[in-house]
């Protein structure tokens, strides 16, 4: 079964530092995976995707992820933090056995970023 | 790009009523859906797959006659909390995928908060 694990609940970063959250998977297969972006009250925006190809993976808002297939890990980074960037972060692997093409989110990692 | 919505966006109402939810595919057309649950500070759980034309696929554990599904056009599909109780408040956002689009490609709606008294 796929699966991703987000194991930060919280980040704090100052503002202007680079940032990480990270995210590890579980698959059978070639995984397909998300990152995504909610702010308080709201549903999901797409940051970025890997598919296949390169491993750096270029997103929205300056964001990228490296998909690391030895570690089995999909870290999201951004260079240099803004305050804006506070918001609830998902990690998501597409699920190939379940239905058809849903998602499974990992718990979410809260991103404080402190002026 | 690619928009859905969702209505209402927050709800109210009292324990025993039933309470429908749309979600929309605005610019394109959408054979599958998905609803989600998110509680409080966790995060999204499957609740079924809504297929255009065809019955839903309910996820283990979630009640088939409490959550009632409906898919009947390819633009909008319906969630109706049948006898809310206070324990299905909850968030509930739903995603879709482009009718002969990358399956991967997923697009999420801006959620319902729905608050059962």
């Amino acid at each position: 079964a796929q699966s991703v694990a987000q194991p930060e609940d919280q980040v704090n970063v100052a503002e202007g530092n680079p940032l990480t959250v990270k995210c590890t998977y579980s698959v059978s297969g070639n995984p397909y995976l998300f990152w995504y972006v909610q702010y308080p009250n709201r549903g999901l925006q797409f940051l970025l995707k890997y598919i296949t190809g390169d491993n750096l993976v270029k997103g929205s808002y300056g964001f990228e992820a490296e998909f690391n297939k030895s570690q089995t890990s999909f870290h999201l980074k951004k260079p240099s933090a803004l305050v804006s960037d506070s918001a609830l972060y998902f990690c998501a692997v597409l699920n190939y056995g379940g239905s058809q093409g849903n998602l499974i989110f990992g718990k979410g990692t809260k991103l404080s970023v402190k002026p | 790009g690619a928009v859905v919505s969702q209505h209402p966006s927050r709800v109210i109402c009292k324990s025993g009523t039933s309470v429908k939810i749309e979600c929309r595919s605005l610019d394109f057309q959408a054979t599958t859906m998905f609803w989600y649950r998110q509680f409080p500070k966790q995060s999204l759980m499957l609740m079924a797959t809504s297929n255009e034309g065809s019955k839903a696929t309910y996820e283990q554990g979630v009640e088939k006659d409490k959550f009632l599904i409906n898919h009947a056009s390819l633009t909008l599909s319906t969630l109706t909390v049948t006898s809310a109780h206070p324990e299905d408040s909850s968030f509930y956002i739903c995603s879709a995928s482009a009718t002969g689009g990358k399956q991967e490609t997923q697009y999420f709606g801006p959620g319902t908060r729905l608050l059962v008294l």
